[in-house]
């Protein structure tokens, strides 16, 4: 079954930095990548996704996220952090099974 | 805007006691999943729906836990009976097309068993 691997239960960033959160995936076959953030109390909202193509995708809110096959990682990336970007993202993975699965989750806090 | 409807958006109920959760996908989307929210497993697979089919169910405690989809519009939930370990919050989502579609999640329906 695929799987989605988040290693960094917490990531801390001043604002105005860049900020990285990292995803490593397993799957059969090609893989279906995509990023969800979550605020407190409230559902989760998508960001972006990686169906094929170029590797390097853009989202919502300025955020990216880089897709590398060799190192099955996709990243999320924002070049330029800003407090209110401080949430819960999960990084989720789809393969040929149609289900969706997700990682654990990481928390970022961007700090003024 | 469309949206993923949930209900009750909070429920307390003693151990023993039936739950029933329902929501309302967004409409035109062909799969439906629940999913459920802990700290201590976060994100797990329930169940979910293809044009309203039950695919996978894996997830689901099969003994207490049961999913359904009486038409297009609306999907359930069902826990009887209820233990404290079911505390959680639930949510619904939905998606349209193939595999590269995404999920569209509902608010959440934080469940406390008492």
């Amino acid at each position: 079954a695929q799987s989605v691997a988040q290693p960094e239960d917490q990531v801390n960033v001043a604002e105005g930095n860049p900020l990285t959160v990292k995803c490593t995936y397993s799957v059969s076959g090609n893989p279906y990548l995509f990023w969800y953030v979550q605020y407190p109390n409230r559902g989760l909202q998508f960001l972006l996704k990686y169906i094929t193509g170029d590797n390097l995708v853009k989202g919502s809110y300025g955020f990216e996220a880089e897709f590398n096959k060799s190192q099955t990682s996709f990243h999320l990336k924002k070049p330029s952090a800003l407090v209110s970007d401080s949430a819960l993202y999960f990084c989720a993975v789809r393969d040929f099974s149609n289900d969706m699965r997700f990682g654990a989750g990481t928390r970022l806090t961007v700090k003024p | 805007d469309a949206r993923v409807t949930q209900t009750p958006r909070h429920k307390v109920t003693e151990m023993g006691q039936e739950v029933t959760m329902r929501c309302q996908p967004i409409l035109g989307h062909n799969t439906v999943f629940w999913y459920r929210q802990t700290m201590m497993q976060g994100l797990e697979l329930l169940a979910y729906f293809r044009n309203r089919a039950p695919l996978d169910d894996s997830g689901m405690p099969k003994d207490r836990f049961s999913a359904e989809m009486p038409d297009a519009t609306l999907a359930t939930l069902k826990i009887q009976p209820s233990e404290p370990r079911d505390s959680a919050v639930y949510f619904c989502a939905s998606g349209q097309g193939g595999l590269g579609g995404e999920l569209f999640f509902g608010e959440g329906s934080r469940l406390t068993v008492l």
